[in-house]
């Protein structure tokens, strides 16, 4: 079993629609929490980054995390075609695992016009 | 900035032959990860370096796989003897110490590997 599980999709919406990811996690150590963006042919890029449990939001997108359920979340309100990527989920543990993250699969997202 | 710097941005190879890719960090940034994409597999950490000395390659898939950082502005992967399982997506990636825990890692282009 894998540490980080995430749904590949794909996922298809309609422009505007609110989109949900979501990722499960087996290793209660991890405390740090992130979201990266991943568009075709390019590298990822740091969008959302928690730390423990609760909300942040950023414009259109909000992270959750569910420390106590494993479970972390990514809404897009209002989506826009150019939302369009692979969105990956990264955790890692506290202390001397700095820089250590563990992936998610990642979900290939398209949002149409 | 430039941001990271990877060469070659693709490479095509034989089985058997040996492949180095090349990785130039952000300047000021003191760590340096290097990763493997795969659709099968995700993109998985095959080692990380802080101020050039190697923390962690627990990743490395076998011995075939070696990374060096000579200085704090370039890294190499290199693969030898390489294998068509070695086909993947090999990306860099740096971050500097933040104090806050934050880990925004600046990720390359990617180098795209085939080994025919």
């Amino acid at each position: 079993q894998k540490e980080v599980e995430q749904d590949p999709g794909p996922l298809s919406v309609p422009e505007g629609a609110i989109v949900s990811l979501n990722c499960t996690y087996s290793n209660s150590a991890f405390q740090y929490f992130m979201w990266y963006r991943q568009y075709s042919r390019k590298g990822p890029e740091l969008l959302m980054y928690t730390y423990s449990s609760g909300n942040k939001e950023d414009g259109r997108f909000t992270a959750q995390v569910d420390k106590s359920s494993k479970y972390i979340s990514l809404f897009i309100r209002d989506s826009q075609p150019s939302d369009s990527a692979t969105y990956l989920c990264a955790m890692r543990a506290g202390g001397t695992s700095y820089g250590k993250l563990t992936f998610g699969q990642g979900t290939i997202l398209t949002v149409h016009p | 900035d430039a941001g990271v710097i990877q060469s070659p941005r693709h490479e095509v190879t034989e089985m058997g032959q040996e492949v180095t890719l090349r990785c130039k960090p952000i300047s000021g940034h003191d760590y340096l990860f290097w990763y493997r994409q795969t659709m099968m597999r995700g993109l998985e950490l095959l080692i990380y370096f802080n101020n050039n000395v190697p923390i962690d390659d627990s990743g490395m898939p076998e011995d075939r796989f070696s990374a060096k950082m000579p200085n704090a502005s370039f890294s190499t992967l290199k693969i030898q003897p390489s294998e068509p399982r070695d086909s993947a997506v090999y990306f860099c990636a740096s971050s500097r110490t933040s104090g806050r825990g934050a880990d925004t890692q600046y990720f390359g282009p990617g180098t795209r590997l085939t080994v025919l």
